[in-house]
Protein backbone atom coordinates (compact mmCIF):
# COMPACT_ATOMS: atom_id res chain seq x y z
CA UNK A 1 0.00 0.00 0.00
CA UNK A 2 1.62 3.24 -1.36
CA UNK A 3 1.72 6.23 0.89
CA UNK A 4 1.34 9.87 0.00
CA UNK A 5 3.70 10.54 -3.05
CA UNK A 6 4.69 13.95 -4.63
CA UNK A 7 6.85 15.26 -6.96
CA UNK A 8 9.65 15.96 -8.04
CA UNK A 9 11.10 15.84 -5.13
CA UNK A 10 13.76 18.86 -5.50
CA UNK A 11 12.63 21.99 -8.04
CA UNK A 12 14.76 24.99 -8.55
CA UNK A 13 12.73 28.36 -10.20
CA UNK A 14 13.49 32.03 -10.58
CA UNK A 15 11.26 34.44 -9.93
CA UNK A 16 7.79 35.21 -11.93
CA UNK A 17 7.91 32.25 -12.73
CA UNK A 18 5.24 29.28 -12.51
CA UNK A 19 5.48 26.07 -10.82
CA UNK A 20 3.41 22.97 -10.68
CA UNK A 21 3.64 20.46 -7.80
CA UNK A 22 2.22 17.46 -8.06
CA UNK A 23 0.85 14.65 -5.21
CA UNK A 24 -1.04 11.31 -5.10
CA UNK A 25 -2.77 10.38 -1.87
CA UNK A 26 -2.75 7.09 0.27
CA UNK A 27 -4.67 4.47 -1.27
CA UNK A 28 -8.18 4.75 -0.05
CA UNK A 29 -8.30 8.13 1.08
CA UNK A 30 -10.18 11.21 -0.84
CA UNK A 31 -9.27 14.72 0.94
CA UNK A 32 -5.78 16.73 -0.04
CA UNK A 33 -4.59 19.16 1.58
CA UNK A 34 -1.57 21.26 0.63
CA UNK A 35 1.01 22.72 3.18
CA UNK A 36 4.01 25.16 2.69
CA UNK A 37 6.89 24.50 5.75
CA UNK A 38 9.47 27.20 5.62
CA UNK A 39 12.86 26.29 7.04
CA UNK A 40 12.80 26.04 10.90
CA UNK A 41 9.40 26.68 11.17
CA UNK A 42 6.04 24.45 11.67
CA UNK A 43 4.36 23.54 8.06
CA UNK A 44 1.15 26.10 7.07
CA UNK A 45 -2.15 25.44 5.87
CA UNK A 46 -2.75 26.36 2.49
CA UNK A 47 -5.87 24.68 0.82
CA UNK A 48 -8.00 21.49 1.03
CA UNK A 49 -9.76 19.65 -2.13
CA UNK A 50 -12.80 17.11 -1.82
CA UNK A 51 -14.55 15.75 -4.47
CA UNK A 52 -12.36 17.86 -7.23
CA UNK A 53 -13.30 20.98 -5.43
CA UNK A 54 -11.70 23.42 -2.72
CA UNK A 55 -13.32 23.35 0.55
CA UNK A 56 -10.79 25.34 2.76
CA UNK A 57 -8.39 27.91 2.20
CA UNK A 58 -5.40 29.59 4.69
CA UNK A 59 -3.98 32.73 4.69
CA UNK A 60 -2.31 32.32 1.02
CA UNK A 61 -2.81 34.80 -2.05
CA UNK A 62 -4.64 33.53 -4.90
CA UNK A 63 -0.77 32.89 -6.41
CA UNK A 64 -1.51 29.92 -4.98
CA UNK A 65 -3.94 27.84 -6.77
CA UNK A 66 -4.83 23.97 -6.88
CA UNK A 67 -6.97 21.24 -8.57
CA UNK A 68 -8.09 18.01 -7.56
CA UNK A 69 -8.53 14.64 -10.15
CA UNK A 70 -11.45 12.37 -10.50
CA UNK A 71 -8.69 9.84 -9.32
CA UNK A 72 -7.86 12.35 -5.87
CA UNK A 73 -4.58 12.95 -6.80
CA UNK A 74 -4.10 16.96 -6.70
CA UNK A 75 -1.63 19.61 -7.89
CA UNK A 76 -0.86 22.56 -6.41
CA UNK A 77 0.36 25.98 -8.67
CA UNK A 78 1.87 28.76 -7.73
CA UNK A 79 2.21 31.27 -10.20
CA UNK A 80 4.33 34.75 -10.35
CA UNK A 81 7.25 33.52 -7.40
CA UNK A 82 8.54 35.37 -5.25
CA UNK A 83 11.72 34.24 -3.33
CA UNK A 84 9.42 34.27 0.10
CA UNK A 85 8.31 31.15 -2.04
CA UNK A 86 11.34 29.01 -1.03
CA UNK A 87 9.84 26.50 1.00
CA UNK A 88 9.25 22.78 1.26
CA UNK A 89 5.35 21.95 0.02
CA UNK A 90 3.35 19.32 1.81
CA UNK A 91 0.44 17.02 0.73
CA UNK A 92 -1.46 15.62 3.26
CA UNK A 93 -3.97 13.26 2.86
CA UNK A 94 -6.99 11.83 4.95
CA UNK A 95 -10.09 10.28 4.62
CA UNK A 96 -13.38 12.87 4.10
CA UNK A 97 -12.94 16.40 5.35
CA UNK A 98 -15.25 16.22 7.97
CA UNK A 99 -14.28 13.39 10.20
CA UNK A 100 -11.65 15.10 11.86
CA UNK A 101 -10.82 12.04 14.07
CA UNK A 102 -8.56 11.09 11.37
CA UNK A 103 -4.88 11.88 11.01
CA UNK A 104 -3.32 12.94 7.76
CA UNK A 105 -0.58 11.18 6.67
CA UNK A 106 1.99 13.65 4.73
CA UNK A 107 3.99 12.94 1.78
CA UNK A 108 7.92 13.78 1.64
CA UNK A 109 7.41 16.98 0.46
CA UNK A 110 8.69 19.34 -2.72
CA UNK A 111 11.64 21.59 -1.93
CA UNK A 112 11.14 24.80 -3.92
CA UNK A 113 13.75 27.22 -4.54
CA UNK A 114 13.20 30.52 -5.85
CA UNK A 115 16.11 32.05 -7.35
CA UNK B 1 -7.41 32.33 13.60
CA UNK B 2 -6.78 29.82 15.53
CA UNK B 3 -2.84 29.78 17.02
CA UNK B 4 -0.88 27.04 19.37
CA UNK B 5 2.06 28.09 21.09
CA UNK B 6 4.67 25.27 21.51
CA UNK B 7 8.12 25.55 23.80
CA UNK B 8 10.62 25.51 24.11
CA UNK B 9 11.93 25.95 20.73
CA UNK B 10 14.96 23.92 21.06
CA UNK B 11 15.76 21.51 23.63
CA UNK B 12 19.66 19.84 24.36
CA UNK B 13 19.56 16.98 26.01
CA UNK B 14 22.21 14.01 27.19
CA UNK B 15 21.33 10.80 25.87
CA UNK B 16 19.18 8.95 28.53
CA UNK B 17 17.31 12.27 30.11
CA UNK B 18 13.88 13.15 29.92
CA UNK B 19 12.28 15.42 27.08
CA UNK B 20 9.55 17.25 27.73
CA UNK B 21 7.60 19.62 25.11
CA UNK B 22 4.79 22.04 25.63
CA UNK B 23 1.92 23.22 23.67
CA UNK B 24 -0.49 26.12 24.56
CA UNK B 25 -3.48 27.46 23.35
CA UNK B 26 -5.37 30.40 24.27
CA UNK B 27 -8.92 29.06 23.21
CA UNK B 28 -10.29 25.70 23.84
CA UNK B 29 -9.38 23.13 21.37
CA UNK B 30 -11.68 20.49 20.05
CA UNK B 31 -8.73 18.30 20.07
CA UNK B 32 -4.70 18.15 19.37
CA UNK B 33 -2.67 15.87 17.17
CA UNK B 34 1.32 15.66 17.56
CA UNK B 35 3.67 15.05 14.82
CA UNK B 36 7.15 13.93 14.83
CA UNK B 37 9.39 15.01 11.88
CA UNK B 38 13.03 13.79 11.58
CA UNK B 39 16.07 16.02 9.59
CA UNK B 40 15.13 16.32 6.15
CA UNK B 41 12.18 14.34 6.52
CA UNK B 42 8.53 15.10 6.64
CA UNK B 43 6.18 14.90 9.59
CA UNK B 44 4.52 11.68 11.06
CA UNK B 45 1.56 11.41 13.00
CA UNK B 46 2.06 10.27 16.76
CA UNK B 47 -1.18 10.76 18.57
CA UNK B 48 -3.96 12.47 18.62
CA UNK B 49 -5.87 13.27 22.18
CA UNK B 50 -9.35 14.93 22.00
CA UNK B 51 -10.67 13.84 25.75
CA UNK B 52 -10.16 16.42 28.39
CA UNK B 53 -7.51 15.06 30.92
CA UNK B 54 -6.62 12.40 28.34
CA UNK B 55 -3.49 10.34 28.79
CA UNK B 56 -1.79 8.26 26.58
CA UNK B 57 1.58 6.64 26.06
CA UNK B 58 3.58 5.22 23.26
CA UNK B 59 6.66 3.17 25.25
CA UNK B 60 8.66 5.78 26.03
CA UNK B 61 6.27 8.47 25.30
CA UNK B 62 3.50 9.82 27.41
CA UNK B 63 1.07 12.68 26.23
CA UNK B 64 -1.53 14.75 28.20
CA UNK B 65 -4.27 16.74 27.29
CA UNK B 66 -5.15 19.65 30.00
CA UNK B 67 -8.47 19.40 31.77
CA UNK B 68 -9.47 22.61 30.28
CA UNK B 69 -8.41 21.16 26.71
CA UNK B 70 -5.84 24.17 26.16
CA UNK B 71 -2.80 22.86 26.42
CA UNK B 72 -1.01 20.04 25.72
CA UNK B 73 2.31 17.99 26.63
CA UNK B 74 4.73 15.44 25.52
CA UNK B 75 6.97 13.61 27.59
CA UNK B 76 10.04 11.10 26.37
CA UNK B 77 11.55 9.14 29.22
CA UNK B 78 15.16 8.27 28.96
CA UNK B 79 15.73 9.80 25.02
CA UNK B 80 17.86 7.71 22.74
CA UNK B 81 19.86 8.55 19.36
CA UNK B 82 16.51 7.92 17.60
CA UNK B 83 14.33 10.75 18.95
CA UNK B 84 16.30 13.38 17.48
CA UNK B 85 13.95 15.50 15.52
CA UNK B 86 11.29 18.37 15.71
CA UNK B 87 8.10 17.72 17.60
CA UNK B 88 5.00 19.88 16.59
CA UNK B 89 1.66 19.79 17.97
CA UNK B 90 -0.80 20.90 15.65
CA UNK B 91 -5.14 21.61 16.54
CA UNK B 92 -7.90 22.42 14.19
CA UNK B 93 -7.72 25.61 12.67
CA UNK B 94 -11.07 27.44 11.66
CA UNK B 95 -9.98 26.72 7.63
CA UNK B 96 -10.26 23.26 8.49
CA UNK B 97 -6.93 22.46 8.34
CA UNK B 98 -4.34 21.66 10.53
CA UNK B 99 -2.80 25.02 12.97
CA UNK B 100 0.78 23.35 13.76
CA UNK B 101 2.95 24.90 16.38
CA UNK B 102 6.14 26.19 15.73
CA UNK B 103 7.70 22.88 17.15
CA UNK B 104 10.31 21.94 19.67
CA UNK B 105 13.73 20.84 18.15
CA UNK B 106 14.57 18.14 20.55
CA UNK B 107 18.84 17.69 19.82
CA UNK B 108 20.37 14.82 21.77
CA UNK B 109 23.98 14.52 22.87
CA UNK B 110 25.35 10.75 23.00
Amino acid sequence: DAGVTQSPTHLIKTRGQQVTLRCSPKSGHDTVSWYQQALGQGPQFIFQYYEEEERQRGNFPDRFSGHQFPNYSSELNVNALLLGDSALYLCASRISPGVWAYEQYFGPGTRLTVT
Amino acid sequence: GQQVMQIPQYQHVQEGEDFTTYCNSSTTLSNIQWYKQRPGGHPVFLIQLVKSGEVKKQKRLTFQFGEAKKNSSLHITATQTTDVGTYFCAARGGADGLTFGKGTHLIIQP
